[in-house]
């Protein structure tokens, strides 16, 4: 079945430690995104990739890094410069980007990665 | 700037009845809407779409409403069932990116 799968699910941060989370996607998609959600609040947009070799800050994007070299994978790397990075992490791919006027399609979801501190 | 939000937190409701989700929305250019269901500890997941040019759209027990004139959308679940307890997410299009709103947790009443 064709989906989202992100690893790993908890994950689990030393000081100064970088860590990354893995996106990837076998959708065919040409847009993904990472999401922060923090508990009982609604999503905030982290970086955003509409193709290959290419991303755009979001919302939020300070002491996060993306890549984006393969079409299917979008890794997200929490630096030591993010001070407060417990949270749910959410990766999400659409088909095409949102606001393209020919199409608007719906973002699919991975399962998420809960990241803590040691 | 763009937001979206939604009347109630929370929302309680007997199992069987039929449940209302609202949300507001600010940017009136946007011209795609999507709610989501989330459970706890998931991704969200799609439920529906509606583009602006519609003002119903129905799926399997689940209609969504749009009046663009006062720029609110709802989410109407008919029968609701405990498996519909969840987080439901309304989100926009706007500027190449989805804005979502707050949330509101459903509980279902036995």
């Amino acid at each position: 079945d064709g989906g989202i799968t992100q690893s790993p699910k908890y994950l689990f941060r030393k000081e100064g430690q970088n860590v990354t989370l893995s996106c990837e996607q076998n959708l065919n998609h040409d847009a993904m995104y990472w999401y922060r959600q923090d508990p009982g609040q609604g999503l905030r947009l982290i970086y955003y990739s509409q193709i290959v070799n290419d991303f755009q800050k979001g919302d939020i994007a300070e002491g996060y890094s993306v890549s984006r070299e393969k079409k299917e994978s979008f890794p997200l790397t929490v630096t030591s410069a993010q001070k407060n990075p417990t949270a749910f992490y959410l990766c999400a791919s659409s088909i095409t980007p949102p606001g393209t006027s020919h199409s608007n399609q719906p973002q699919h979801f991975g399962d998420g990665t809960r990241l803590s501190i040691l | 700037g763009e937001s979206v939000g939604l009347h109630l937190p929370t929302l309680s409701v007997q199992e069987g009845d039929n449940s209302i989700i609202n949300c507001a929305y600010s940017n009136s250019a946007s011209d795609y809407f999507i709610w989501y269901k989330q459970e706890s500890g998931k991704g969200p997941q799609f439920i529906i779409d509606i583009r602006s040019n519609m003002d119903k759209r129905q799926g399997q027990r689940v209609t969504v409403l749009l009046n663009k004139t006062v720029k609110h959308l709802s989410l109407q679940i008919a029968a609701t069932q405990p498996g519909d307890s969840a987080v439901y997410f309304c989100a926009e299009t706007g500027a190449q990116k989805l804005v979502f709103g707050q949330g509101t947790r459903l509980t279902i009443n036995p």
